[in-house]
């Protein structure tokens, strides 16, 4: 079954500190997988896309990692400010079947001053 | 671009009513997609569509139905409503297939309560 975990569920941090979010996937076949930040009251906002081929993208403070071999990935939030507070959302896309993108359940982050 | 815009953006229904949630996108995008967000849960698929004329049943279409009669324009309709349908709705287009990394951009949502 097609399935993408993120851990933790949840995270408190202190403003100007660093986190990483994590994401596992069983996913076949894969095509691509996706993070996106989805701020209180509104639709995900899409952070980075990598392929197959690409272990690590960047969108100013935010960075993510994949490991194919592993089906693991991670997303950076680097010096955290107020405005991160969010969910971040892992999404892996598929290269056939019908369902094309397959939604994990996200991790809400809460950034205190 | 206004992007991805819905409406309403909240709706309190009486079970057994009926009503459409309104998607439009002024970004030529030929995909569209309506999921649903309940808490705790990931993003269901309820129906999507290629282009003006096609649509399909995603993972979770029972009690919904969609029309898609022009690129711009992807409406939901629900049909008798129930407890059931008490979810956040959000619509989404892409310039193309999922695999091909195109960009998926989502409106604001319609937050839906049937009581």
């Amino acid at each position: 079954k097609n399935q993408v975990e993120q851990s933790p569920q949840s995270l408190i941090i202190l403003e100007g500190k660093n986190c990483t979010l994590q994401c596992n996937y069983t996913v076949s076949p894969f095509s691509n997988l996706r993070w996106y930040k989805q701020d209180t009251g509104r639709g995900p906002v899409s952070l980075t896309i990598m392929t197959f081929s690409e272990n690590t993208k960047s969108n100013g403070r935010y960075t993510a990692t994949l490991d194919a071999d592993t089906k693991q990935s991670s997303l950076h939030i680097t010096a955290s400010q107020l405005s991160d507070s969010a969910s971040y959302i892992c999404v892996v896309s598929l290269s056939s079947g019908t369902y094309k993108y397959i939604f994990g359940t996200g991790t809400r982050l809460k950034v205190l001053a | 671009n206004a992007g991805v815009t819905q409406t309403p953006k909240f709706r309190i229904l009486k079970i057994g009513q009926s009503m459409t949630l309104q998607c439009a996108q002024d970004m030529n995008h030929n995909y569209m997609y309506w999921y649903r967000q309940d808490p705790g849960m990931g993003l269901k698929l309820i129906y999507y569509s290629v282009g003006a004329g096609i649509t399909d049943k995603g993972e979770v279409p029972n009690g919904y139905n969609v029309s898609r009669s022009t690129t711009e324009d992807f409406p939901l309709r629900l049909e008798l409503a129930a407890p059931s349908q008490t979810s956040v709705y959000f619509c989404a287009s892409s310039g193309g297939e999922a695999q091909y990394s195109y960009e998926q951009y989502f409106g604001p949502g319609t937050r839906l309560t049937v009581t």
